[in-house]
């Protein structure tokens, strides 16, 4: 069936170092979105990418959608402590489908 | 103002009890849907309505039943409960199923369910 591979599970960085999570799918996606979630708290919407290629960016995080449209990542730089929670990347295959979810990637930030 | 509204925030119940969550937006978006997110952190989709119809069931249990009276509420009821239901339950909203440029989620805080 359709998956949508993370990695890595953990990330633990010093503060001021970068952290970069992937995320892959076996198949073509028609787009990728990606979610924060903080501790105990919601998943809330980061970014949307569609075009193949495409990296936008939003200060020192740094999204990518692969040129196949079947992996993408982000990158934050000079990681903060308000960096701190869990990233997913969630997949959407076709117009009207659903939204396949990454195991998504905790990352914690020693000050 | 919330835009997307769960409750309760905490239910803690025996098994074999009947429970439900319920789930209110005010975005003034078509679709909705419940997601169940376990100990691992895993989200995973349910159930997504869009204007009050059932456009996505998920294989889950007949003990899991959704309803939306209208396109701003979705509820989800649980008859028998089990101790494998124990997780996050996350209801979200999207403008609509069918655009992309509109399909980013808005989740609601989150119903912690711990069944003993």
């Amino acid at each position: 069936g359709q998956q949508v591979m993370q990695i890595p599970q953990y990330q633990h960085v010093q503060e001021g170092e970068d952290f970069t999570t992937y995320c892959n799918s076996s198949t073509t996606l028609s787009n990728i979105q990606w979610y924060k979630q903080r501790p105990g708290g919601h998943p809330v919407f980061l970014i949307q990418l569609v075009k193949s290629g495409e990296v936008k960016k939003q200060k020192r995080l740094t999204f990518q959608f692969g040129e196949a449209k079947k992996n993408s990542s982000l990158h934050i730089t000079a990681t903060q402590t308000t960096d701190v929670g869990t990233y997913f990347c969630a997949g959407l295959y076709n117009q009207g489908g659903k939204l396949i979810f990454g195991q998504g990637t905790e990352l914690s930030v020693k000050p | 103002d919330t835009a997307v509204s769960q409750t309760p925030k905490y239910l803690v119940t025996q098994m074999g009890n009947d429970k439900s969550i319920k789930c209110e937006q005010n975005l003034g978006h078509d679709t909705m849907y419940w997601y169940k997110q376990d100990s691992k952190k895993f989200l995973k989709i349910m159930f997504s309505y869009n204007n009050k119809e059932l456009i996505i069931n998920e294989t889950v249990p007949n003990r899991f039943s959704p309803k939306s009276p209208d396109k701003a509420h979705l509820n989800l009821h649980i008859n028998s409960l089990e101790l494998g239901d124990s997780a996050v339950y996350f209801c979200a909203s999207s403008q609509s199923f069918l655009a992309p440029s509109s399909y980013e989620q808005y989740f609601g805080p989150g119903t912690r369910l711990t069944v003993t």
